[in-house]
This record gives C-alpha cells, structure tokens and sequence, in this order.
C-alpha cells in the first residue's frame, strides 16, 4: 500500500513562512491535494493538483511536487492559520490515501 | 446553497449495526461521486468508501465486508450501512464529494464536507 508521511508538528511566527511536507514513493508522478482541519471542523481543501487553489483560499497558500515530496507553504503566516494539515493522493493500490496530519501552530 | 449534512450517528455496542445518512442539497447524489471519510478520536483521516457516478462502490479493506455504500436519488441522500461494528470504527464519519473531472483525470479530490457525525463502539 501507498504510504504519505508528513512530521506531526511544525511551528512558525507570525509572519513568516511555514512549509509542510509530505514524502511519498516518486509522489511527483502524483497529484497531491492539501486539506486544512480547525478542531471540531471538517477539513477543507486548500490546495488540489499539486498547486491549484479553490475560490476564496488566499493567495499566501501554495503548493509544489517534486521528486519524492510534495510541499504546502504558507507565507505571511496568520493566527487563523494554525491547524491541522493533510495531504492527500489517489493510487491504484490503495485507492485515497491520506497523509497522518501536520499541526501547525503558530507562535 | 450547497451542502452535506449527516446523521445517525451514536453509540452502538461491538457487533451491532448503524445506519449513517448524508443528505445533499445543491447538487443531486448521482451527478458525483461520493465517500465516506473517518476519523478517529485524535487520529487522521481515514478514506473508508466511495460511490460513482456509474453506481460502482469500493471499499476500504479495514471495512471491507462489513460495510456498504448506497444512494437514494429520491431522497438525495448517500448512505452507509454499519455492520459487525468493532471498537476500532469509533471515529467521526464525513460524507464527502468529488467533482467527476478529478476522477476522470485519475486524481481525485474533495471539495465539499460535510460536518461529520460520531459514531461510537463500546459496551
């Protein structure tokens, strides 16, 4: 089965840019969508093929895929910000799979 | 307004059943494709079963067996029927949808949740 690993927490200043990844097997020949999850909220999508953005998502949300990890980068972090992070892909022998969730906080 | 709302979530003993419900508005259940995500209690999200457009239904293998997946266009809702329930299928079950171009393109995604419902396992 296909495996996403993210690092369980990442931590940033008001201000600054948080990056969080996800590294999979050449998850580059994949497209890797990005969920945001307040607590007792369900996730919202904040980034779908590998960097597109919904309407009404900022700009200061976007997202690469390279190689062996993909990258959700945050610049100009917010309060409002800090939450848990998911990537998310599709392969053919594990259908949907989920990253284990990053928690960003905020300082 | 575009929605999901579940129900019929709550407490069921180990071994018994559960029906969830997700009822759509905005949209009609059969022109997407729809799932059911989980989450455990402090835990990620779990991709548990998806319905398409087609009527074709997959399932997770932790779930494979016990449970199923169906709609109701009448009603406009998705369904989950919950069987032989174990304590490891407490979590929050979202209803989720798909636009159909993320599976045309191999790729799917979810652009719209519901609010999830919580489902408990314990005696």
């Amino acid at each position: 089965s296909y495996v996403l690993t993210q690092p369980p927490s990442v931590s940033v200043a008001p201000g600054k840019t948080a990056t969080i990844i996800c590294g999979g097997n050449n998850i580059g020949s994949k497209s890797v969508h990005w969920y945001q999850q307040k607590p007792g909220q369900a996730p919202v999508l904040v980034i779908y093929y590998n960097s597109d953005r919904p309407s009404g998502i900022p700009e200061r949300f976007s997202g690469s895929n390279s190689g062996n990890t993909a990258a959700l980068t945050i610049s100009r972090v917010e309060a409002g910000d800090e939450a848990d992070y998911y990537c998310q892909v599709w392969d053919s022998s594990s259908a949907l799979v989920f990253g284990g969730g990053t928690k960003l906080t905020v300082l | 307004e575009v929605l999901l709302v579940e129900s019929g979530g709550g407490l069921v003993q180990p071994g018994g059943s559960l029906r969830l419900s997700c009822a759509a508005s905005g949209f009609t259940v059969t022109s997407t494709y729809l799932s059911w995500v989980r989450q455990a209690p402090g835990k990620g999200l779990e991709w548990v079963s998806v319905v398409y457009t087609g009527g074709s239904t997959y399932f997770a293998d932790s779930v494979k067996g016990r449970f199923t997946i169906s709609r109701d266009s009448s009603q406009n809702t998705l369904f989950l029927q919950m069987n032989s329930l174990r304590a490891e299928d407490t979590a929050v079950y979202f209803c989720a949808r798909s636009p159909s171009g993320s599976y045309y393109l191999g790729n799917p995604y979810f652009d719209l949740w519901g609010q999830g419902a919580l489902v408990t396992v314990s005696s």
